[in-house]
């Protein structure tokens, strides 16, 4: 694997359930982040994590809670969403997150449908 | 505190034809500035940035871009539509001064015909 993964690809969930999106960097850099796109919006940072520590929480709901257990794996859990959240959620890296020159790096995304 | 506008949600150019994509930036202090390009079903990916180097930055597949402060513009073109060129591209600021986070513009979605 190369560059910026992310699993499931597509997830469906009710509004009762718990689920976890993952991402894994390959690209050996300090920073990931968790981006929110919704349609006719701004990419919306919600999270970010300078080895291994949260930097940034940009006033995100409860329901969703992020864990970095190293710098190269990210995870979003997700409880009781509202179908508001339904979105694309977008993983990135970026070697140094002080550096406001450096590219981050996106995964694919995860397409989450909350019914 | 620092903006990006895109001008034009959509744009539709024909195959061969200039791409001229609008950003339109507000920043107290220099900026950095992005354009990213986002297929579908894919993440966004760097098509090229401007780090106070050189005003007119080269991409790749033969899109650039050209810093004017006094406009405070960074529009994206390329001189030659190709039916590839088919995606959506954000502008983006970062600020030198230390912080990390990007904003970003709502996107431009670019249809290329045939």
């Amino acid at each position: 694997e190369t560059g910026v993964t992310q699993t499931p690809r597509h997830l469906v969930m009710g509004m009762t359930n718990k689920k976890s999106l993952k991402c894994e960097q390959h690209l050996g850099h300090n920073a990931m982040y968790w981006y929110k796109q919704s349609a006719k919006k701004p990419l919306e940072l919600m999270f970010v994590y300078s080895l291994e520590e949260r930097v940034e929480n940009n006033s995100v709901p409860s329901r969703f809670s992020p864990e970095c257990p190293n710098s190269s794996h990210l995870f979003l859990h997700l409880h009781t969403l509202q179908p508001e959240d339904s979105a694309l959620y977008l993983c990135a890296s970026s070697q140094d997150p002080d550096r406001g020159f450096d590219e981050q790096y996106f995964g694919p995304g995860t397409r989450l449908t909350v019914t | 505190a620092q903006s990006v506008t895109q001008l034009g949600s959509h744009v539709s150019v024909s195959e061969g034809a200039l791409v001229l994509l609008r950003c339109n930036y507000s920043s107290s202090v220099p900026p950095y500035l992005f354009w990213y390009v986002q297929y579908p079903n894919q993440g966004l990916q760097l098509l090229l940035k401007y780090t106070s180097a050189a005003t007119l930055v080269k991409g790749i597949n033969g899109f650039e871009a050209e810093f004017k402060k006094s406009e405070t513009s960074f529009h994206l073109t390329k001189p030659s539509a190709h039916m590839s060129d088919a995606a959506e591209y954000f502008c983006a600021v970062s600020s030198p001064s230390g912080t990390y986070k990007y904003i970003f513009g709502t996107g431009t979605r670019l249809k290329v015909l045939a």
